[in-house]
């Protein structure tokens, strides 16, 4: 019963690195997102996925890319990470009957 | 265009008391509307959602929300707190579009609740 898997839980990056968030879903959902956490403006949607090789951006799509190449992985690459991109990231897969499922998240650090 | 304002960044309360989280949205096309919690360290999961018909919808944890079409509201309700409901909770509104299927999850700021003996 895994549901949504996200992999690492904490990372650290200097300003420049690159690195790739991993998600991996085992319910067959088609819909997948990537949402960053920041205090006091919620949840904000980066990219989202409504089925495999199918991709759009969300509200804030600057300095992320992300693929799907099959239904149960939507991997979240940061190119060149920035400080601005400190936050928690969490990734959710969405049932047919509109019900989001998210994942434990990931504590990115930028320096 | 569809947004959540969620009335206070923070909320406190005594242990048995009466929780309420205000949550208004705005949206062009009829709602379907949700509540999430986040505990600590931890993603979030599902209260309750509001899609048609009825719209006092009960969720778990003996938690409630009345969907108002004419104030444009939902907010949450528990009529006694516990110590456990400390947590964060979003609003969040989405939208059927039909063949296209179901709109974006847009998500308000989030109400911190803090219970106290």
């Amino acid at each position: 019963n895994a549901g949504v898997t996200q992999t690492p839980k904490f990372q650290v990056l200097k300003t420049g690195q690159s690195m790739t968030l991993q998600c991996a879903q085992d319910m067959n959902h088609e819909y997948m997102s990537w949402y960053r956490q920041d205090p006091g403006m919620g949840l904000r949607l980066i990219h989202y996925s409504v089925g495999a090789g199918i991709t759009d951006q969300g509200e804030v799509p600057n300095g992320y890319n992300v693929s799907r190449s099959t239904t149960e992985d939507f991997p979240l690459r940061l190119l060149s990470a920035a400080p601005s991109q400190t936050s928690v990231y969490f990734c959710a897969s969405r049932d047919r009957g509109n019900i989001q499922y998210f994942g434990a998240g990931t504590r990115l650090s930028v320096l | 265009a569809q947004s959540v304002t969620q009335l206070g960044s923070h909320v406190s309360v005594s242990e048995g008391a009466l929780v309420l989280l205000r949550c208004n949205y705005s949206s062009s096309v009829p709602p379907y509307l949700f509540w999430y919690v986040q505990y600590p360290n931890q993603g979030l999961q599902l209260l309750l959602k509001y899609t048609t018909g009825a719209t006092l919808v009960k969720g778990i944890n003996g938690f409630e929300a009345e969907f108002k079409k004419s104030e444009t509201s939902f907010h949450l309700t528990k009529p006694s707190a516990h110590m456990s409901d400390a947590a964060e909770y979003f609003c969040a509104v989405s939208s059927f579009l039909g063949a296209g299927g179901y709109n974006k999850l847009i998500f308000g700021a989030g109400t911190r609740l803090a219970v106290h003996p």
